[in-house]
């Protein structure tokens, strides 16, 4: 059972490189979601997608875009990499909420360290 | 906007020990309630859940009763092990919105 697979685990980058982390999920799940956990501040939300083709902001969205092409895909791009942007990310998928209860799935996350 | 508060941690406890986690809340409406743990090098997982009112989630010996008069989610444990360290986040969930709003989270270390 695969669940919520991301991609690279680790990562370190240099100031204004750019990079592309890749969430895939085998659940049929229409919501996706991406996370950053920093230390003291527990986990914020960057941005979401309720279906193929959507994206929406979260709370902390400035320096990184998503795509969601296909319903199983959730792509997080850092256009150009700054040392703020040194977290650990976390992918996470859901139902449809609609009556749901609201449980996300993880994935083990991405450690990203920008020198 | 809604928020969850959670005490800071560490939490340091001795095996066997009565474990309480504090975590309230504040939100319009009638939100559902969860909490999710992390083990160490892992992602995030549901520990337990209530979705109404005096509803009281329990999982793996852990306990949390929905309070609306106090907007608390208190997590509780008899008897932590060992297994138990781990970092505890408490969230909710509004209705009609698709995102959970999580606490900061609360590492518990537990000594032999």
């Amino acid at each position: 059972n695969a669940g919520v697979t991301q991609t690279p685990k680790f990562r370190v980058l240099k100031t204004g490189q750019s990079m592309t982390l890749l969430c895939a999920q085998d659940m049929n799940h229409e919501y996706m979601y991406w996370y950053r956990q920093d230390p003291g501040m527990g986990l914020r939300l960057i941005h979401y997608s309720v279906g193929e083709g959507t994206t929406a902001k979260g709370e902390v969205p400035d320096g990184y875009n998503v795509s969601r092409l296909k319903k199983q895909n959730f792509l997080l791009g850092l256009e150009s990499a700054a040392p703020s942007q040194t977290s650990v990310y976390f992918c996470a998928s859901s139902y449809s909420q609609t009556g749901g209860s609201g449980e996300l799935f993880f994935g083990e996350g991405s450690r990203l360290t920008v020198l | 906007g809604d928020s969850v508060t959670q005490m800071e941690g560490p939490v340091t406890l001795s095996e066997e020990a009565f474990l309480t986690i504090n975590c309230t809340y504040t939100a319009t409406g009638y939100p559902s309630l969860f909490w999710y743990v992390q083990y160490p090098g892992e992602g995030l997982q549901l520990l337990l859940k209530a979705t109404k009112a005096d509803d009281k989630g329990s999982n793996k010996g852990f306990e949390a009763t929905y309070r609306k008069e106090t907007t608390s989610f208190h997590l509780e444990k008899g008897s932590v092990q060992v297994s138990d360290s781990a970092v505890y986040f408490c969230a909710l969930k509004n209705t009609g919105f698709q995102k959970l709003v999580f606490g900061t989270g609360t590492r518990l270390l537990v000594s032999p």
